[in-house]
């Protein structure tokens, strides 16, 4: 089984500039997560889709973060203008439906953003 | 607002020894608990989930346990490998449809 893909791994920017990353989730897995984590910290949420639909972007700065799931498969993450403090790893996750009971998170690789 | 807490930071042991890691949380109305390791540069593999009505689960040599009450989760390891080695974090989800919220993780280093 094929498990959760992000692309790129790395990113170097400079601040001001946009970057996007992008997410396929396990084949099947209605749910999608992205999370940012800051280097020594756990993963913080910043959205939540349940299909195409948005569940939770409570702490999505959405002055400058947008996101979408089209046709409830791949997502797509934009910063726009990006800022030092962005800096830090972008982990997509997928579950099956979301919270059913023993449903396990699964992560991909992340992608590592700098930004000078 | 759910905090999720792990003690300690770090933890360098030598190879062969039993370890446990702590991980509190402040409120109890949980609905399950998740142990995960994350590799450097890499992305977080599950480990053991335990929902709210159990109090351990088992895989290998690893187990964790829950006690909501006090809320605190630990997770024992069994005769530790070198391989070990990585970042242990908990992630803790609420009873109202709440995500996931994590602790920031224990770093362990097992040494040959």
């Amino acid at each position: 089984e094929a498990g959760v893909a992000q692309s790129p791994r790395y990113k170097i920017i400079e601040k001001r500039q946009s970057v996007a990353f992008w997410c396929n989730p396990i084949s099947g897995h209605a749910t999608l997560y992205w999370y940012q984590q800051i280097l020594g910290q756990g993963p913080k949420l910043l959205i939540q889709f349940q299909n195409n639909g948005v569940v939770d972007d409570s702490q999505l700065p959405k002055d400058r973060f947008s996101a979408e799931r089209l046709k409830g498969v791949d997502s797509t993450l934009k910063i726009q203008p990006a800022k030092l403090e962005d800096s830090a790893v972008y982990l997509c996750a997928s579950s099956l439906t979301g919270g059913g009971v023993g449903e396990k998170l699964f992560f991909g690789s992340g992608t590592q953003l700098s930004v000078l | 607002k759910q905090e999720v807490t792990q003690i300690p930071a770090a933890l360098s042991v030598p190879e062969g020894e039993n370890l446990v890691l702590n991980c509190s949380f402040t409120d109890s109305a949980i609905y399950n608990l998740q142990w995960f390791r994350q590799d450097p540069g890499k992305g977080l593999t599950s480990l053991l989930l335990i929902q709210s009505s159990q109090r351990e689960q088992t895989s290998g040599r690893l187990n964790a346990s829950l006690d909501k009450s006090s809320g605190r989760s630990t997770l024992y390891i069994a005769a530790s490998q070198p391989g070990d080695s990585a970042t242990y974090l908990c992630a803790v989800r609420g009873n109202y449809g709440q995500n996931f919220v994590f602790g920031p993780g224990t770093r362990l280093s097992v040494l040959p």
